[in-house]
């Protein structure tokens, strides 16, 4: 089977940095991708890893290593419109009926932000 | 960039009846949608992957009797659940593929809050 497990709840304030960590067991791995999102709306796109390593993108980085099934979303400068829930995805290769493989989620932190 | 538009956003209906979700890609072709749902402070559960032109692939444990997907053009792609009942009162998502776009793969809906009472 699929595992996927991120903390359920994390708390921070205004101007601090938060680091959200995400370990997976999947039987095939094609990429990871981080999701924020808020609620009652649709996750929108943060970061992708498919290479061991730390993607940086503004406020935003994502590190991944695939030998210990391990990534963390970095979020620096808190703000409180950061405050969301945000959702590890792992990939799987392509296989039967997709084309480019289906996405197994964890369960998503929800991330507090406080003044 | 690449929007999908998903009506409604949300829909209250009675028990036994059926409700249409339909998710429009507009400025882009989308050859696979997926099609999930998630649970108050859940994950997002896929449901079933549809391509265009051909039958859906239901995940183990959806009724795909129940869960009617239709994909029959590259831009639309509609999720009807029929005869609902209080238990399928879920949030509703589908998400498409992005062609050529490996890095991003994927654009998803705004999603549909179904409620059935």
């Amino acid at each position: 089977g699929q595992n996927i497990d991120q903390p359920t709840e994390m708390t921070a304030t205004e101007g601090a940095i938060v680091q959200i960590n995400c370990t997976y067991q999947t039987s095939g791995f094609n990429g990871l991708f981080w999701y924020q999102q808020h609620a009652g709306e649709a996750p929108t796109f943060l970061s992708y890893n498919v290479l061991d390593g730390l993607e940086e993108k503004g406020r935003f980085s994502s590190f991944l290593s695939r030998s210990k099934g391990y990534s963390y979303l970095l979020l620096k400068e808190l703000q409180m419109k950061d405050s969301a829930s945000y959702l590890c995805a792992v990939r799987a290769p392509p296989g039967r009926g997709s084309t480019l493989g289906r996405l197994y989620f964890g369960r998503g932190t929800q991330l507090t932000v406080w003044p | 960039g690449a929007v999908v538009s998903q009506h409604p956003s949300r829909v209250i209906c009675k028990s036994g009846t059926s409700v249409k979700i339909e998710c429009r890609s507009l400025d882009f072709q989308a050859t696979t949608m997926f099609w999930y749902r998630q649970f108050p402070k859940k994950s997002l559960m896929l449901m079933a992957t549809s391509n265009e032109g051909s039958k859906a692939t239901y995940e183990q444990g959806v009724e795909k009797d129940k869960f009617l997907i239709n994909h029959a053009s590259l831009t639309l792609s509609t999720l009807t659940v029929t005869s609902a009942h209080p238990e399928d009162s879920s949030f509703y998502i589908c998400s498409a593929k992005l062609r050529d776009r490996e890095n991003y793969g994927y654009t998803f809906g705004s999603g549909t809050r179904l409620t059935v009472v």
